[in-house]
């Protein structure tokens, strides 16, 4: 089965800074998606980036940032420029084929002004 | 805005009750998703329809069903309530392909 891991389960950073957050996954399919998912404490799920397997090119939105690494199956979240609006639970997620979109036990962010 | 409602946003009932939980999709998906989120816990598949069929289930337990309607909306029907069922319960929607956009989530709470 497939299986998501965040082994950071809190994270701080200083407002301006950069900070990485950290997933792996685990799978045996060539052709997946991964995702980043922003829980702010209204608990609303906003998609923040995606990145699919196929395309070797880091995906980048803005301040967002990943480094995808297909054979260590390692997706990380750079987030530059840190500001106090990004202070949320940060969830990694993938998803392949008919599997349903699985999620690691997500990492709190703190921004320290 | 992701464009997925969700109805309604806060619900407080007794153990043993029924309630029923509203999703209407993004403008044009076809797949509705539902997860349940219990506290500082990550989110759980509960069960995804396409165009009104069941697509997958995930640990969704037997005492809780959804349908998806003609219209596309769905809904999550959860019965014989205990308090463990406490929880956030998320809608999402999709094209079909693999983003999946969540609605704000109703806040389930059993008493």
């Amino acid at each position: 089965a497939q299986t998501v891991t965040q082994s950071q389960p809190e994270m701080s950073v200083q407002e301006a800074e950069t900070v990485t957050l950290s997933c792996t996954y685990d799978t045996s399919e060539s052709d997946y998606y991964l995702f980043w998912y922003k829980q702010p404490p209204s608990r609303q799920m906003i998609l923040v980036i995606r990145q699919e397997a196929y395309k070797q090119q880091n995906a980048t939105e803005n301040r967002f940032s990943v480094n995808f690494q297909k054979a260590a199956k390692s997706f990380s979240l750079k987030i530059s420029d840190s500001q106090l609006g990004d202070a949320a639970m940060y969830f990694c997620a993938y998803i392949a084929g008919n599997t349903p979109l699985v999620f690691g036990k997500g990492t709190r962010l703190s921004v320290i002004a | 805005d992701s464009g997925v409602t969700q109805t309604p946003k806060h619900l407080i009932t007794a153990t043993g009750q029924r309630v029923t939980l509203r999703c209407s999709p993004r403008s044009g998906d076809l797949s509705v998703y539902w997860y349940q989120q219990s506290l500082d816990q990550g989110l759980q598949f509960l069960i995804q329809y396409y165009n009104g069929e069941e697509r997958a289930k995930g640990n969704i337990l037997e005492r809780f069903s959804a349908q998806q309607f003609p219209d596309l909306h769905s809904e999550l029907n959860l019965s014989s309530l205990e308090l463990g069922d406490s929880a956030l319960y998320f809608c999402a929607s999709g094209a079909g392909g693999y983003e999946q956009y969540f609605g704000p989530g109703t806040r389930l709470t059993v008493t």
